[in-house]
């Protein structure tokens, strides 16, 4: 079973600075199933990135994510205000979905 | 505009059964596989349930599997999530969500809330 390690837990910065967050898997997984979300208090969960790198419709492009086999990383690369929020990574392995367990970026 | 929207959730005492019910629109649902994902208050995602397009593919998480039955109608673009002898910590919001080619979810809905507490 795959297990998915978000970090930091909390992230906290000011509008206009760049978010790094990470996610690694307890083993190689193919960078086609690993997608990223995001997810603001009392709303559904939002596609940002699939296939590792990929951004999903009407994504911005200052959102972008890397990495293959255990670790991999979603980048804002300049924070806007409505970026504030919970992100989760996500992965599919021997008919099982996994998602870490989130990283809060925070307005500092 | 595509749409997932989810119903059917409430207030229930352990050991009992609730049907949450998934009604999708604006896309051809008999063409997509979908998951069931849900939220524990303040906690993080959990995958819950998968049912491919024609429905002879199904998964469950352990956590619910012998307790939890999904199914699907593609005459009427439903899906359904037959939940039975619940827990209290099933409490959580559950969410319908499509599934794409490389098991990434594109679309999602609102989510319905379930309460189990006596």
């Amino acid at each position: 079973e795959i297990v998915l390690t978000q970090s930091p837990g909390t992230l906290s910065l000011s509008p206009g600075e760049r978010a790094t967050l990470s996610c690694r898997a307890s083993q190689s997984i193919s960078s086609s199933y690993l997608a990223w979300y995001q997810q603001k208090l009392g709303q559904a969960p939002r596609l940002l990135i699939y296939g590792a790198s990929s951004r999903a419709t009407g994504i911005p492009d200052r959102f972008s994510g890397s990495g293959s086999a255990t670790d991999f990383t979603l980048t804002i690369s300049r924070l806007e205000p409505e970026d504030f929020a919970v992100y989760y990574c996500q992965s599919y392995d021997s008919s099982r979905w996994t998602f870490g367990q989130g990283t809060k970026v925070e307005i500092k | 505009e595509v749409r997932l929207v989810e119903s059917g959730g409430g207030l229930v005492q352990p050991g009992g059964s609730l049907r949450l019910s998934c009604a999708a629109s604006g896309f051809t649902f008999s063409s997509y596989s979908i998951n069931w994902v849900r939220q524990a208050p303040g906690k993080g995602l959990e995958w819950v349930s998968f049912i491919s397009n024609t429905g002879n593919t199904i998964y469950y998480a352990d956590s619910v599997k012998g307790r939890f039955t999904i199914s699907r109608d593609n005459a009427n673009n439903s899906l359904y999530l037959q939940m039975n002898s619940l827990r209290t910590d099933d409490t959580a919001v559950y969410y319908c969500a499509r599934v794409r080619t490389n098991y990434y979810m594109d679309v999602w809905g609102k989510g319905t809330t379930v309460t189990v507490s006596s």
